[in-house]
């Protein structure tokens, strides 16, 4: 059956390190994939998309990989500040024509 | 003006009650989506149009009625809800098909309690 897998405990770090969290897929061939921050009571804002031909994506202090052949995403915070801690999902193309979500990492930056 | 806003922010309702959420964008976005979202789950899609057509109803109970008036507008209309059907539910718009590598723009969302 089809999976979309995110770290699936709540992700704790101090501030200035780097976040990182991972999506992993199976029984999927996206053609993209995107990466949404929602906070507590609001929608889901994108962050960043990446094609499948594409390995790396950068914005400012964001960062995202894509392994089709590890079928796994990698999702990077650098400089990691307390303002950045939110639920981070990330979001398969279904060529079905649906964005199918992942269960989300939550994941807080202590001072 | 890149807001998909929601109407209204907070909603309680009896099961017999009968409301509308509604949801406007003037981003011109041709597609528009609406979600549902239970407490630390994911949103799951219900609806989507396109072009002000219904293109994807994701088997949605019949209480749950979907209306696009335009393409600035989309409605939901409820009636007789159960408690279950208590979550915050997400407008979202985007500029074209999600296949193209569209991204989602979200609306705050309506927090809806069923009593």
């Amino acid at each position: 059956s089809q999976k979309i897998e995110q770290n699936s405990e709540a992700l704790n770090i101090q501030e200035g390190k780097t976040a990182t969290l991972t999506c992993n897929y199976t029984n999927y061939s996206p053609a993209y994939l995107q990466w949404y921050r929602q906070d507590p009571g609001r929608g889901p804002v994108f962050l960043l998309l990446i094609r499948e031909n594409e390995k790396e994506k950068r914005k400012e202090r964001l960062k995202v990989t894509f392994d089709t052949t590890l079928k796994q995403s990698l999702f990077h915070i650098t400089a990691s500040q307390p303002a950045d801690s939110a639920t981070y999902l990330c979001v398969l193309y279904n060529q079905g024509g649906k964005l199918i979500f992942g269960q989300g990492t939550e994941l807080s930056v202590k001072p | 003006d890149t807001e998909v806003t929601q109407t209204p922010k907070h909603l309680v309702m009896g099961m017999t009650n009968k409301k509308s959420l509604k949801c406007e964008q003037h981003m011109g976005h041709r597609a528009m989506y609406w979600y549902k979202q239970k407490a630390k789950k994911p949103p799951e899609l219900m609806f989507v149009y396109s072009y002000e057509k219904l293109s994807i109803n994701e088997s949605v109970p019949s209480r749950f009625s979907p209306e696009c008036p335009n393409s600035s507008l989309l409605n939901l209309h409820l009636h007789a809800l159960q408690p279950e059907d208590s979550a915050l539910y997400l407008c979202a718009s985007s500029q074209g098909d999600p296949g193209q590598g569209r991204k989602l723009f979200f609306g705050s969302g309506t927090q809806l309690s069923v009593l």
